[in-house]
């Protein structure tokens, strides 16, 4: 089945330590995206990228970082920079960045720091 | 104004109602609109997209949407149970030349049995 996979579910740091998600896809989409999702708000666009080697900063790109060095993968890091890491984490793709082409989901990343 | 912007509820409608779930957004430019799903825990699922004015219709579910007024809406019949989540409304807003899928908070639905 095509989809995006997401690991792990649940991912717990210590404050000061940088930690890596994992997002892959094989839904052969030339878009990805890094969401996170705060209790009782919406998603807010961390990071996305529109094709390998390229990425561009979202909303709230301070404190995290990115690589795109294969279609299939955008791997996203919690750098110490970022001051309240504790959140819900959502990987997506799409067909292309653009207009039309709705987004799809991984199952999540919950991350929590302490 | 913000981009996006939904009623953060909760709204609570009787199993078999009607329920009706509203989102307004800024850019008047914005020719893509989602509704997404997320059930407590979850990552969103799409559930309806609407480019044109006017309604589209898949089983239960009607989106809205009326660009002129920069509303865009989401119909849902004969609710039950398993509708209770909360609903996302997302719009693609233009900054420069550069579309994003912008997200609302989200409206939270609880159909009461």
């Amino acid at each position: 089945d095509g989809g995006i996979t997401q690991s792990p579910k649940y991912l717990f740091r210590k404050e000061g330590q940088n930690v890596t998600l994992s997002c892959e896809q094989n839904l052969n989409h030339d878009a990805m995206y890094w969401y996170r999702q705060d209790p009782g708000q919406g998603l807010r666009l961390i990071y996305y990228s529109q094709i390998v080697n390229d990425f561009q900063k979202g909303d709230i790109a301070e404190g995290y970082s990115v690589s795109r060095e294969k279609k299939e993968s955008f791997p996203l890091t919690v750098t110490s920079a970022q001051k309240n890491p504790t959140a819900f984490y959502l990987c997506a793709s799409s067909d292309r960045v653009g207009a039309n082409s709705p987004l799809h989901f991984g199952n999540g990343t919950r991350l929590t720091v302490t | 104004q913000k981009e996006v912007e939904q009623n953060s509820g909760p709204l609570s409608v009787p199993e078999g109602a009607i329920a009706s779930l509203n989102c307004t957004y800024s850019d008047r430019v914005s020719q893509s609109f989602f509704w997404y799903r997320q059930y407590s825990g979850k990552s969103p699922e799409l559930i309806m997209s609407i480019y044109s004015n006017g309604d589209k219709e898949d089983g239960r579910f009607t989106a809205q949407l009326n660009k002129a007024s920069q509303y865009v809406s989401l119909l849902i019949r004969d609710s039950q149970p398993s509708d209770s989540a909360t609903y996302l409304c997302a719009v693609n807003i233009f900054r420069g030349s550069q579309g994003n899928l912008i997200f609302g908070k989200g409206t939270k639905l609880s159909v009461k049995p």
